[in-house]
């Protein structure tokens, strides 16, 4: 299962663009790169997946390097109600039965200041 | 179309007491899961089911804890004789997909407070 490596914590400005990037150097080929976004008191909401390239969404796009040991997720023109946890995760598809796992970890505390 | 849903949304038991959580996935998601996540942490995956049948429990502790989905009717997480130690939120989602999918929706949780 690869691991990830994301910023504990950023902070940002409204109406500025922020770029989360998470680090997954030993991504494997048939591994997905998901993002969810996560405010207090709330689940986690499914915000972008991609393999390679570039996605982009109504809510964010999503920067994937040929290589694909990171990936940055772009957040356009943040408002106040952008500030949230911000997860990485790296998997796909698996077949039952592995011994695969779903991890979240610490994710990225995004603050945005007025 | 409803998301998924949980509840109770909070739910206080005294220590050695039972809780039960309930999750209804999305509408025609059969595969669910349950996280367990403790103030200022990430989610922990506890267990992945799909309709009466438990596909990877790993993340669950031995005792106490054992997790259902039936045919009919929502999946239940069931916690015999808490301790302090399971408080905590308890996040239900659901996917569509046929195999362990990264691509998963959250219900708003049950807040789990044992005194």
């Amino acid at each position: 299962l690869a691991k990830t490596t994301q910023p504990i914590s950023m902070d940002s400005y409204e109406g500025q663009e922020v770029n989360i990037t998470c680090s997954h150097n030993n991504i494997a080929t048939n591994d997905y790169i998901t993002w969810y976004q996560q405010f207090p008191s709330q689940g986690p909401r499914f915000i972008i997946q991609g393999y390679k390239t570039k996605v982009t969404n109504e809510v964010a796009s999503l920067f994937i390097p040929a290589d694909r040991k990171s990936s940055t997720l772009s957040l356009p023109r943040v408002s106040l109600s952008d500030t949230a946890v911000y997860y990485c995760l790296v998997g796909g598809p698996r077949l039952m039965n592995r011994d695969d796992k779903i991890i979240f970890g610490k994710g990225t505390r995004l603050h945005i200041l007025p | 179309n409803a998301g998924v849903m949980q509840n109770p949304r909070h739910l206080v038991r005294r220590r050695g007491q039972e809780a039960r959580l309930r999750c209804s996935p999305m509408k025609g998601h059969s595969h669910v899961y349950w996280y367990r996540q403790l103030p200022e942490e990430g989610l922990k995956f506890m267990v992945y089911l799909q309709k009466e049948n438990i596909i990877d429990e790993s993340g669950m502790p031995k005792e106490r804890f054992s997790a259902e989905f039936p045919k009919e009717g929502p999946s239940i997480l069931r916690i015999q004789q808490v301790v302090r130690g399971d408080s905590a939120a308890y996040f239900c989602a659901s996917s569509p997909k046929t195999a362990l999918s990264y691509e998963q929706y959250f219900g708003p949780g049950t807040r789990l407070t044992v005194t």
